[in-house]
Formats: structure tokens, C-alpha cells, sequence
């Protein structure tokens, strides 16, 4: 079946990155793009950007431009996310999910289950 | 970027209920709207897309509704599964991917 497996929890310090992963599977990982999406504690959701896994073109949110990037590895299905210069604000489940190929703006079909990104000192 | 509001913020029903939520944009979408159901420590779940397209083995109790900058979201009869929190999503061509606020929908 269609599925995205995240890698697992993670805690940081200010200061440090981190790198998440997201393995698909049960689908033409080329033939669509992943969005990265965070929800904070008791909050809503927010969408960080996509790429895509037909050319790597990517589109990340202006709030986050500078601090984070988003890859894929072809030849294992995978995609990551790395953000760096971490703050505890930056605390949140962060969520992989399929999307579409072409464009970034689109809906989101398939979810990973979602990795937890603790920022404390 | 296009904000998204959602009322009512928290919503109480009891099952068997019609409910209707709304979400509205700060310009015009088009039908670029989704709907997604959030249970507790859970992943969003995609229940409609381009407004009104029911996304596969979702049930038909769900609906959507609407274009441009008003949209409706109707659970024709609530189930006890049917208890969580839900969210609108635009996804217009031209500006980055924003979210609604969030409607909890509370066991009356």
C-alpha cells in the first residue's frame, strides 16, 4: 500500500539542525512531489514547502528561506528535510506528505505519521 | 499570502447531526480548497479536495461545498468517529500553501 515511514524522534539544542527523513513507498516516488508540513504543540497546521521528486525543483516558505532544505533521493524513495539554526519555537510533529509533481500549491493525499522535533537547552 | 478562516472555531453535536462548517478566503481560490480530519496524535487525513471531489474511500456522509471565497464542509449525519479536528487548505496557483485555523468538533 502507499505509505511515507518518517524517521524517528528528535531532540536538539538551539542552535543545532535536523534532518528528517521520509521513505515512500507502494508508488512512483517520480511521478509526484513531497510537501513538508509542522504543527506545533496544541496548535494548527503549517505548510514549510515541497519538492518535487520528478526534478527537485523546490518552494519553500518565505519564514523559512535561509534555514531550511528540502532533498530527494531517487534511487531510495526517499526525502528529507533539514532545518538548521533551530529555536525552540521551531518545537513541533513534522509531517512528509505526497502532493503533486508540477506545482507546489496543491493538496496533500497520502501523510507520513509524523516525527517530533524537540528544541531545548 | 491568502489567509484562511474557519468558523465556528469549536463546534458541539451529537450523533446523527447535520454540521456544516465553514471556511472562508481572503480573495478569491477559485476551487482550489481541501478538507482534512485530524484525531488526536494522528496525521492530517484528506477527506475532499477541489471543493467538492470526495477524496477515495472517504464516506459519502462528507461533502463540500462552494468557490471563491466561501466554502462549506457538511457531515450529512455525525458518527462517533467523526469526533476530531478538521481543516480547510488553499492551494491556489499563486500563493504559497496556507491552512485554516482549526474546528474542533466536540461530542455534544
Amino acid at each position: 500500500q502507499v505509505q511515507l515511514v518518517q524517521s524517528g524522534a528528535e531532540v536538539k539544542k538551539p542552535g543545532a539542525s535536523v534532518k528528517v527523513s521520509c521513505k515512500a513507498s507502494g508508488y512512483t516516488f517520480t511521478s509526484y512531489g513531497i510537501s513538508w508540513v509542522r504543527q506545533a504543540p496544541g496548535q494548527g497546521l503549517e505548510w514549510m514547502g515541497w519538492i518535487s521528486a520528478y526534478n527537485g525543483n523546490t518552494n519553500y516558505a518565505q519564514k523559512l528561506q535561509g534555514r531550511v532544505t528540502m532533498t530527494t533521493d531517487t534511487s531510495t524513495s526517499t526525502a528529507y528535510m533539514e532545518l538548521r539554526s533551530l529555536r525552540s519555537d521551531d518545537t513541533a510533529v513534522y509531517y512528509c506528505a505526497r502532493a503533486e509533481w508540477l506545482r507546489p500549491p496543491y493538496y496533500m493525499d497520502v501523510w507520513g505519521k509524523g516525527t517530533t522535533v524537540t528544541v531545548s537547552s | 499570502d491568502i489567509q484562511m478562516t474557519q468558523s465556528p472555531s469549536t463546534l458541539s453535536a451529537s450523533v446523527g447531526d447535520r454540521v456544516t462548517i465553514t471556511c472562508r478566503a481572503s480573495q478569491s481560490i477559485s476551487s482550489w480548497l481541501a478538507w482534512y480530519q485530524q484525531k488526536p496524535g494522528k496525521a492530517p487525513n484528506l477527506l475532499i479536495y477541489q471543493a467538492s471531489s470526495l477524496e477515495s474511500g472517504v464516506p459519502s456522509r462528507f461533502s463540500g461545498s462552494g468557490s471563491g471565497t466561501e466554502f462549506t464542509l457538511t457531515i450529512s449525519s455525525l458518527q462517533p468517529d467523526d469526533f476530531a479536528t478538521y481543516y480547510c487548505q488553499q492551494y491556489d496557483s499563486y500563493s504559497p500553501v496556507t491552512f485554516g485555523q482549526g474546528t474542533k468538533l466536540e461530542i455534544k
